[in-house]
């Protein structure tokens, strides 16, 4: 089965800085989909940046980008010029793309605090 | 175009009781997911329903149930209510079921207090 860590409960982050997320995941299988997720206090999951297994090159959406280490199971989110609605809990999810379906894995969450 | 819509998005209940959830996708979507989110455990695969048959089921007892409906529309079920049963329910659409394919979108979920 897979499995999705996230060591950081929470992080704090100055507003115009960047702050790093950190991700680690357990897997058998070759080919897979990696996900963040940003969780606003209003409780709607919105998906913040995908990558693809098989794509080597990092994905990058706006101020959003992941450094992706496929043989050392990372996935860490780097978000840019920190505002303050970057605030929100930020989930890492795994998905098989060997499987038929939609379920994700999800890590505990990061809890992202920015101050002004 | 709407989003997906959970109702009711606050409930309360006793122990012993049983709730019903239900989640409108997106139009178009035929897939639905439901996940249980609670401090202890996180974020937790319940089950997914395409095309009005249960697809994957994650590791819940037989308590938590669902189904689909013919307009892609989904109803989650938890029969005898425990106070560990306390969570948001997160209800996700996607059009499809098929292998890489599909970004799930995500409703508020329906926040569940069991007393």
């Amino acid at each position: 089965a897979q499995t999705v860590t996230q060591s950081q409960p929470e992080m704090s982050v100055q507003e115009a800085e960047t702050v790093t997320l950190s991700c680690t995941y357990d897997t058998s299988e070759s080919d897979y989909y990696l996900f963040w997720y940003k969780q606003p206090p209003s409780r709607q999951m919105i998906l913040v940046i995908r990558q693809e297994a098989y794509k080597q090159q990092n994905a990058t959406e706006n101020r959003f980008s992941v450094n992706f280490q496929k043989a050392a199971k990372s996935f860490s989110l780097k978000i840019s010029d920190s505002q303050l609605g970057d605030a929100a809990m930020y989930f890492c999810a795994y998905r098989s793309a060997t499987e038929y379906g939609n379920k994700l894995v999800f890590g505990a969450g990061t809890i992202l605090r920015v101050k002004s | 175009k709407a989003g997906v819509t959970q109702t009711p998005r606050y409930l309360i209940k006793t122990r012993g009781q049983q709730v019903t959830l239900s989640c409108s996708p997106i139009s178009g979507h035929r897939s639905v997911s439901w996940y249980q989110q609670t401090p202890g455990q996180g974020l937790q695969f319940l089950f997914e329903y395409f095309s009005e048959t249960q697809r994957n089921k994650g590791n819940f007892p037989g308590r938590f149930s669902g189904r689909q409906f013919s307009n892609s529309r989904s109803e989650m079920n938890v029969s005898t209510l425990e106070l560990g049963d306390s969570a948001l329910y997160l209800c996700a659409s996607s059009l499809s079921f098929r292998v890489g394919t599909g970004e799930l979108f995500f409703g508020e979920g329906s926040r569940l207090t069991v007393l």
